[in-house]
């Protein structure tokens, strides 16, 4: 079974902080995708980034990098200079890949991140 | 490009009431699926649709909701009746042919059951 863990539930920061959001998975399998999505007060979810799990190679797209990292399990998403547009919930996700278009996305709980001026 | 059209945004209705769900996917994407959203939680699949077919509905509780996907565009999903518990977002996602990994979501209906 597959499992994504967000401990953090609630995040405060002041504008132009950096802030990380952590996230621990568990899989039996060797292929997966791991997965960010942002949803803002309107509802929708957002898709981030997907990672497989052959790659973990950071990435970096403007003030936004993730941090795969296989030994640990964990695919921590850094939010750089944040901005008060970024408040939001933030879901990590997984899905394993072996069973392909039978995968499940299996989230976590969510954080929520807010941005004060 | 549309993104995925969901309707009603929102919906308050007495238990024991029915209610439905519309969606309409984004042109050409061919798997459909809905989710559940509890407050304070992530997602949940519901039920997945190959074109008109539910490939997936293990996790729709079908003594009280269905879903449809009569020409394996548009879809909906009923509750009937519904209950306190039943109060959640749902979500509709699409993708496209072989592209399972990348889903695109709409913004939800959010149901209120009083």
């Amino acid at each position: 079974a597959q499992k994504v863990t967000q401990a953090q539930t609630e995040i405060s920061v002041v504008e132009k902080e950096d802030v990380t959001l952590d996230c621990v998975y568990e899989t039996r399998d060797t292929t997966y995708y791991l997965f960010w999505y942002k949803q803002p007060p309107s509802g929708e979810l957002v898709f981030l980034i997907r990672r497989n799990s052959f790659d973990e190679q950071n990435e970096i797209s403007g003030r936004y990098s993730w941090n795969f990292q296989k030994s640990t399990s964990s695919f921590n998403f850094t939010i750089t200079a944040s901005q008060v547009v970024d408040s939001a919930v933030y879901f990590c996700a997984l899905s394993e890949a072996r069973t392909g278009a039978n995968s499940k996305l299996t989230f976590g709980k969510g954080i929520t991140l807010s941005v004060r001026p | 490009e549309a993104g995925v059209v969901q309707s009603p945004r929102y919906k308050i209705i007495e238990k024991k009431q029915p209610v439905a769900f519309w969606c309409n996917p984004i042109s050409g994407h061919n798997t459909l699926y809905w989710y559940r959203q509890n407050l304070g939680q992530g997602p949940e699949l519901l039920i997945r649709y190959e074109n008109e077919e539910a490939v997936d509905d293990s996790q729709l509780p079908k003594d009280r909701f269905s879903a449809e996907r009569l020409k394996g565009v548009d879809s909906t999903l009923k509750i009937q009746p519904a209950e306190l518990g039943d109060s959640a977002v749902y979500l509709c996602a699409s993708s496209l042919p072989g592209r399972w990994e990348t889903q695109y979501f709409g913004p939800g209906t959010r149901l209120l059951v009083l």
